[in-house]
């Protein structure tokens, strides 16, 4: 089955400053690929999907990530991060039927004030 | 909207106790889903179905078990609740052959004392 590793599980970031957040993916097909946040308490919300096309693709809040088939990655990125964004964020990838999404760890980023 | 339905939003079991977890979806939806989420460990896969009647293991199925009788329905079920399943499930559905997003339910925060 497909699967996901994230890099990192926590990022400590100052407000302002830029971030990346890395995944790595594995499959033995054609894949798509998430990005979920979670906030304090809450549900997880999509930020942003690869299906197909352009391999840049851009989600709410600012936030953009790369599909690169050749580094099997799709690291998120903000060029500047609010306190608000202080979150859970979980990469996630599932292929064509039967459409099992696979999540990562998880990557706790903490923007600092 | 979809609405995926989770029976309890707080369980509290003992060792040993069958325990039954209920999710209902209300968009018709094929495929539905079973996580559990965990510190550190991100949303890992316990059992899905793409059809009723039918069930694939995830990638913790140990110690689980489902029912999928009607399309809307899919249900959990620990057989003999041991302290280590105490968790958040989540329940989530999608649209055959989606490629989209996951629909959550709210989740079950199940303890086992």
């Amino acid at each position: 089955a497909q699967s996901v590793t994230q890099l990192d599980s926590q990022v400590p970031v100052f407000e302002e400053a830029p971030v990346e957040l890395r995944c790595n993916y594995s499959s033995s097909v054609s894949v798509y690929l998430f990005w979920y946040v979670q906030y304090p308490n809450q549900g997880l919300q999509l930020l942003l999907k690869y299906l197909s096309g352009s391999t840049l693709v851009k989600g709410i809040n600012g936030f953009e990530a790369e599909f690169n088939k050749s580094q099997t990655s799709f690291h998120l990125r903000k060029p500047s991060v609010h306190i608000s964004d202080t979150a859970e964020y979980f990469c996630a990838v599932t292929t064509d039927p039967p459409n099992d999404m696979r999540f990562g760890a998880g990557t706790r980023l903490t923007v600092k004030p | 909207d979809v609405k995926v339905t989770q029976s309890s939003r707080y369980l509290v079991k003992r060792t040993g106790e069958k325990v039954f977890l209920e999710c209902v979806q209300d968009m018709d939806h094929e495929n539905m889903f079973w996580y559990r989420q965990d510190p550190g460990l991100g949303l890992r896969l316990i059992y899905f179905s793409y059809d009723v009647k039918m069930k694939e293991k995830g990638d913790i199925p140990e110690g689980y078990s489902v029912s999928r009788e009607k399309k809307e329905r899919f249900s959990l079920i620990l057989e003999s609740a041991s302290t280590n399943q105490t968790s958040m499930y989540l329940c989530a559905s999608t649209p055959a052959g989606s490629r989209e997003k996951l629909f959550f339910g709210s989740g079950t925060q199940l303890s086992v004392l």
